[in-house]
Protein backbone atom coordinates (compact mmCIF):
# COMPACT_ATOMS: atom_id res chain seq x y z
CA UNK A 1 0.00 0.00 0.00
CA UNK A 2 1.12 3.36 -0.85
CA UNK A 3 1.90 4.41 3.03
CA UNK A 4 4.71 1.27 3.35
CA UNK A 5 7.67 1.63 1.25
CA UNK A 6 10.60 -1.44 0.64
CA UNK A 7 13.60 -1.18 -1.43
CA UNK A 8 15.00 -2.24 -3.58
CA UNK A 9 12.13 -4.27 -5.30
CA UNK A 10 14.70 -6.73 -6.71
CA UNK A 11 18.09 -8.02 -4.74
CA UNK A 12 20.84 -10.15 -5.54
CA UNK A 13 23.79 -11.22 -3.27
CA UNK A 14 26.76 -13.78 -3.27
CA UNK A 15 25.91 -16.86 -1.29
CA UNK A 16 27.45 -15.59 2.78
CA UNK A 17 27.03 -12.35 2.29
CA UNK A 18 24.56 -10.32 4.51
CA UNK A 19 21.72 -8.50 3.69
CA UNK A 20 19.58 -6.34 5.00
CA UNK A 21 15.80 -5.36 3.30
CA UNK A 22 14.51 -2.40 4.01
CA UNK A 23 10.87 -1.37 5.19
CA UNK A 24 9.43 2.01 5.91
CA UNK A 25 6.21 3.18 6.83
CA UNK A 26 4.06 6.57 7.17
CA UNK A 27 0.46 5.29 8.31
CA UNK A 28 1.83 5.62 11.87
CA UNK A 29 0.66 2.03 12.44
CA UNK A 30 2.19 0.49 15.96
CA UNK A 31 2.71 -3.06 14.75
CA UNK A 32 5.10 -4.06 12.11
CA UNK A 33 6.00 -7.94 10.28
CA UNK A 34 8.08 -9.62 8.12
CA UNK A 35 6.73 -12.58 6.11
CA UNK A 36 8.83 -14.72 3.65
CA UNK A 37 6.92 -16.31 0.24
CA UNK A 38 8.37 -19.03 -1.80
CA UNK A 39 6.70 -19.56 -5.20
CA UNK A 40 3.51 -21.08 -4.57
CA UNK A 41 3.44 -20.91 -0.88
CA UNK A 42 1.76 -19.10 1.63
CA UNK A 43 3.04 -16.34 3.60
CA UNK A 44 5.37 -17.54 6.78
CA UNK A 45 6.14 -15.17 9.73
CA UNK A 46 9.91 -14.52 10.43
CA UNK A 47 9.34 -11.65 13.25
CA UNK A 48 7.31 -9.42 14.31
CA UNK A 49 7.03 -6.15 16.42
CA UNK A 50 4.21 -4.17 18.38
CA UNK A 51 6.03 -1.21 19.65
CA UNK A 52 9.58 0.27 19.28
CA UNK A 53 12.43 -1.28 20.78
CA UNK A 54 10.79 -4.63 21.14
CA UNK A 55 9.82 -7.32 18.67
CA UNK A 56 9.27 -10.83 18.36
CA UNK A 57 10.54 -14.35 16.80
CA UNK A 58 8.02 -15.95 14.28
CA UNK A 59 7.83 -19.36 13.12
CA UNK A 60 10.97 -18.90 10.74
CA UNK A 61 13.14 -16.61 12.56
CA UNK A 62 16.62 -18.18 12.33
CA UNK A 63 18.85 -16.81 10.13
CA UNK A 64 17.30 -13.45 10.55
CA UNK A 65 17.55 -10.47 12.58
CA UNK A 66 15.66 -7.06 12.97
CA UNK A 67 15.49 -4.25 14.91
CA UNK A 68 12.76 -1.54 15.79
CA UNK A 69 14.52 1.57 16.88
CA UNK A 70 12.01 3.76 15.26
CA UNK A 71 8.37 3.50 14.86
CA UNK A 72 8.63 4.19 11.35
CA UNK A 73 11.10 1.66 10.64
CA UNK A 74 11.63 -2.36 10.84
CA UNK A 75 14.87 -3.32 8.68
CA UNK A 76 15.59 -7.28 8.10
CA UNK A 77 18.81 -8.77 7.74
CA UNK A 78 19.18 -12.30 5.91
CA UNK A 79 22.05 -13.06 8.07
CA UNK A 80 24.73 -15.71 5.71
CA UNK A 81 23.22 -18.42 8.33
CA UNK A 82 20.18 -18.55 6.57
CA UNK A 83 19.90 -21.44 4.46
CA UNK A 84 17.99 -20.83 1.51
CA UNK A 85 17.01 -17.01 1.89
CA UNK A 86 15.98 -16.85 -1.83
CA UNK A 87 12.84 -15.61 -1.76
CA UNK A 88 9.85 -12.82 -2.02
CA UNK A 89 10.25 -10.87 1.84
CA UNK A 90 7.14 -8.58 2.54
CA UNK A 91 6.75 -6.35 5.24
CA UNK A 92 3.28 -5.19 7.00
CA UNK A 93 2.10 -3.16 9.13
CA UNK A 94 -1.21 -3.10 11.46
CA UNK A 95 -2.76 -0.15 13.61
CA UNK A 96 -3.89 -1.26 17.23
CA UNK A 97 -7.33 -1.82 17.64
CA UNK A 98 -7.30 -3.34 14.56
CA UNK A 99 -6.67 -6.89 13.01
CA UNK A 100 -5.91 -5.56 9.21
CA UNK A 101 -2.40 -6.22 8.30
CA UNK A 102 -1.69 -4.12 5.03
CA UNK A 103 1.48 -5.19 3.18
CA UNK A 104 4.33 -3.04 1.43
CA UNK A 105 5.22 -4.25 -2.45
CA UNK A 106 8.12 -6.63 -1.28
CA UNK A 107 11.34 -7.48 -1.92
CA UNK A 108 12.32 -9.95 -4.34
CA UNK A 109 15.96 -11.32 -3.07
CA UNK A 110 18.10 -13.52 -5.12
CA UNK A 111 21.39 -15.02 -3.60
CA UNK A 112 23.55 -16.43 -6.30
CA UNK B 1 0.57 -24.03 16.82
CA UNK B 2 -3.12 -22.63 14.32
CA UNK B 3 -3.08 -24.14 11.11
CA UNK B 4 -5.02 -23.59 8.26
CA UNK B 5 -5.94 -26.02 5.41
CA UNK B 6 -6.74 -23.92 1.87
CA UNK B 7 -8.00 -25.87 -1.24
CA UNK B 8 -7.32 -26.21 -4.30
CA UNK B 9 -3.91 -25.03 -4.48
CA UNK B 10 -4.76 -24.70 -8.19
CA UNK B 11 -7.78 -23.61 -9.63
CA UNK B 12 -7.95 -22.58 -14.28
CA UNK B 13 -11.38 -21.77 -15.20
CA UNK B 14 -13.24 -20.45 -18.23
CA UNK B 15 -13.59 -16.54 -17.98
CA UNK B 16 -17.50 -16.15 -16.71
CA UNK B 17 -17.59 -19.73 -14.63
CA UNK B 18 -17.92 -19.77 -10.82
CA UNK B 19 -14.72 -19.73 -8.53
CA UNK B 20 -14.76 -21.29 -4.69
CA UNK B 21 -11.52 -21.93 -2.63
CA UNK B 22 -12.30 -23.45 0.79
CA UNK B 23 -10.04 -22.75 4.05
CA UNK B 24 -10.75 -25.50 6.75
CA UNK B 25 -9.03 -25.65 10.21
CA UNK B 26 -9.27 -28.47 12.62
CA UNK B 27 -9.58 -25.33 15.92
CA UNK B 28 -12.61 -22.84 15.95
CA UNK B 29 -11.21 -19.85 15.00
CA UNK B 30 -12.24 -16.49 16.42
CA UNK B 31 -12.46 -14.92 12.78
CA UNK B 32 -10.98 -15.45 9.58
CA UNK B 33 -9.54 -12.95 6.66
CA UNK B 34 -9.32 -12.93 2.96
CA UNK B 35 -6.80 -11.73 1.24
CA UNK B 36 -5.98 -11.52 -2.63
CA UNK B 37 -2.69 -11.27 -4.48
CA UNK B 38 -2.13 -10.19 -7.89
CA UNK B 39 0.76 -11.55 -9.98
CA UNK B 40 3.86 -10.21 -8.76
CA UNK B 41 2.45 -7.83 -6.10
CA UNK B 42 1.85 -7.96 -2.59
CA UNK B 43 -1.27 -9.18 -0.46
CA UNK B 44 -4.50 -6.98 -0.52
CA UNK B 45 -6.81 -7.40 2.79
CA UNK B 46 -10.38 -8.17 1.48
CA UNK B 47 -12.68 -8.82 4.09
CA UNK B 48 -12.90 -10.24 7.64
CA UNK B 49 -15.72 -12.58 8.65
CA UNK B 50 -16.46 -12.57 12.88
CA UNK B 51 -19.39 -14.23 13.56
CA UNK B 52 -20.90 -17.71 13.41
CA UNK B 53 -22.60 -18.53 9.64
CA UNK B 54 -21.25 -14.98 9.03
CA UNK B 55 -21.92 -14.01 5.04
CA UNK B 56 -20.62 -10.98 3.30
CA UNK B 57 -20.84 -9.96 -0.10
CA UNK B 58 -18.63 -7.76 -1.99
CA UNK B 59 -20.44 -7.42 -6.05
CA UNK B 60 -19.55 -10.58 -7.60
CA UNK B 61 -17.35 -12.10 -4.78
CA UNK B 62 -18.89 -13.96 -1.16
CA UNK B 63 -17.42 -15.15 1.67
CA UNK B 64 -18.58 -17.33 4.28
CA UNK B 65 -17.60 -18.32 7.68
CA UNK B 66 -19.25 -21.93 8.93
CA UNK B 67 -21.67 -22.26 12.05
CA UNK B 68 -18.80 -23.59 13.80
CA UNK B 69 -16.01 -21.26 12.73
CA UNK B 70 -13.66 -24.06 11.43
CA UNK B 71 -14.65 -23.14 7.74
CA UNK B 72 -14.63 -20.43 5.64
CA UNK B 73 -15.25 -20.22 1.74
CA UNK B 74 -14.59 -17.39 -0.88
CA UNK B 75 -17.18 -17.69 -3.77
CA UNK B 76 -16.82 -15.62 -6.72
CA UNK B 77 -19.49 -15.41 -9.52
CA UNK B 78 -18.96 -14.92 -13.09
CA UNK B 79 -15.20 -14.41 -13.08
CA UNK B 80 -13.66 -11.59 -15.20
CA UNK B 81 -9.67 -11.54 -15.96
CA UNK B 82 -9.14 -8.76 -13.14
CA UNK B 83 -9.95 -11.92 -10.77
CA UNK B 84 -6.54 -13.71 -11.94
CA UNK B 85 -4.49 -13.84 -8.90
CA UNK B 86 -3.39 -16.15 -4.81
CA UNK B 87 -6.27 -15.60 -2.76
CA UNK B 88 -5.35 -16.39 0.54
CA UNK B 89 -7.12 -16.98 3.98
CA UNK B 90 -5.61 -16.36 7.22
CA UNK B 91 -6.85 -16.87 10.96
CA UNK B 92 -5.15 -15.28 13.88
CA UNK B 93 -3.25 -16.85 16.45
CA UNK B 94 -3.12 -15.00 19.61
CA UNK B 95 -3.92 -11.54 19.14
CA UNK B 96 -1.20 -10.52 17.22
CA UNK B 97 -0.23 -13.46 14.73
CA UNK B 98 -2.12 -13.96 11.51
CA UNK B 99 -1.13 -17.34 10.28
CA UNK B 100 -1.92 -17.89 6.33
CA UNK B 101 -3.53 -20.54 4.31
CA UNK B 102 -1.01 -21.56 0.84
CA UNK B 103 -3.22 -20.02 -1.29
CA UNK B 104 -5.48 -20.88 -4.13
CA UNK B 105 -4.13 -19.90 -7.35
CA UNK B 106 -6.41 -18.58 -10.01
CA UNK B 107 -6.17 -18.36 -13.66
CA UNK B 108 -8.89 -17.41 -16.17
CA UNK B 109 -8.98 -18.26 -19.99
CA UNK B 110 -10.63 -15.16 -21.62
Amino acid sequence: DGGITQSPKYLFRKEGQNVTLSCEQNLNHDAMYWYRQDPGQGLRLIYYSQIVNDFQKGDIAEGYSVSREKKESFPLTVTSAQKNPTAFYLCATRTSGTDTQYFGPGTRLTVL
Amino acid sequence: GQQVMQIPQYQHVQEGEDFTTYCNSSTTLSNIQWYKQRPGGHPVFLIQLVKSGEVKKQKRLTFQFGEAKKNSSLHITATQTTDVGTYFCAAHEGAQKLVFGQGTRLTINP
